[in-house]
C-alpha cells in the first residue's frame, strides 16, 4: 500500500527554537497532505489542509504564524513550528490523500518535546 | 462544525468475544464517516469508510459498521475478536470527500486477552 514517510520521530528542543516536521508521500503524489496534533488522551485535531503550490488553510484557533508550513512539490510538505515553546509539547500527525485511492494515508507522527 | 463523540475509552475483551464500539456525530448535513485503526507502534490505517448506500460497510480484517443516520451513528462491530485486534481505533468524520480534513474521535483503546 501507499506510504507516507514522516521524519523525525521524535525530537527535544529547546524553548524558543524552531522545528521542522517533514512529510513525504513515498509512492504517491498527494496535492493534499494535512497536518493534525494529539494531546494525550485525546483525539487528533486538524491544524491545517496543506495544497500543493498554494498557502495552507488554517483551522480556526491554530496560529498560522507559529505553524508555518510548506507544500512544495507533490511529495513533500513541511510544518516548522517557530519560537517553540513548552505548550507547543505534543504529537504531530501528517496525512496524504491518494486521489486515485481517494484514501488518506498517515505518517507514524512526531513527537516534539520542547523544554 | 462537527464533533465526534466514542462511548469508550478502553476495552477489554477476550478472544472470540464480539465487538461493538459506539460513535456518534453531531452535524446536520451529509457527512462520509471512517473507522481508523492504530496497532501498536504503527501509523493509522483505514478500516473501513461510508460515503453513499449501503448503511451497512464492510472493510479489512472481518470488520463493518453500520450507518444509522436517524441516530447520528456509525458503530463498528466484529463477530469475533482475536488478540491481533489489540489497537487504538478512532472514528471520524468529514464532509467534502477524502481530501476533505477529518474531525476524530477521542479514540477507544481495545485490548484482547487470549
Amino acid at each position: 500500500g501507499a506510504v507516507v514517510s514522516q521524519h523525525p520521530s521524535r525530537v527535544i528542543c529547546k524553548s524558543g527554537t524552531s522545528v521542522k516536521i517533514e512529510c513525504r508521500s513515498l509512492d504517491f503524489q498527494a496535492t493534499t497532505m494535512f497536518w493534525y496534533r494529539q494531546f494525550p488522551k485525546q483525539s487528533l485535531m486538524l491544524m491545517a489542509t496543506s495544497n500543493e503550490g498554494s498557502k495552507a488553510t488554517y483551522e480556526q484557533g491554530v496560529e498560522k504564524d507559529k505553524f508555518l508550513i510548506n507544500h512544495a512539490s507533490l511529495t513533500l510538505s513541511t510544518l516548522t513550528v517557530t519560537s517553540a515553546h513548552p505548550e507547543d509539547s505534543s504529537f504531530y500527525i501528517c496525512s496524504a490523500f491518494h486521489g486515485f485511492d481517494e484514501k488518506l494515508f498517515f505518517g507514524s507522527g512526531t513527537q516534539l518535546s520542547v523544554l | 462544525a462537527q464533533s465526534v463523540s466514542q462511548h469508550n475509552h478502553h476495552v477489554i475483551l477476550s478472544e472470540a468475544a464480539s465487538l461493538e464500539l459506539g460513535c456518534n456525530y453531531s452535524y446536520g448535513g451529509t457527512v462520509n464517516l471512517f473507522w481508523y485503526v492504530q496497532y501498536p507502534g504503527q501509523h493509522l490505517q483505514l478500516l473501513l469508510k461510508y460515503f453513499s448506500g449501503d448503511p451497512l460497510v464492510k472493510g479489512i480484517k472481518g470488520f463493518e459498521a453500520e450507518f444509522i443516520k436517524s441516530k447520528f451513528s456509525f458503530n463498528l462491530r466484529k463477530p469475533s475478536v482475536q488478540w491481533s485486534d489489540t489497537a487504538e481505533y478512532f472514528c471520524a468524520v468529514n464532509r467534502g470527500g477524502g481530501a476533505d480534513g477529518l474531525t476524530f474521535g477521542k479514540g477507544t483503546h481495545l485490548i484482547i486477552q487470549p
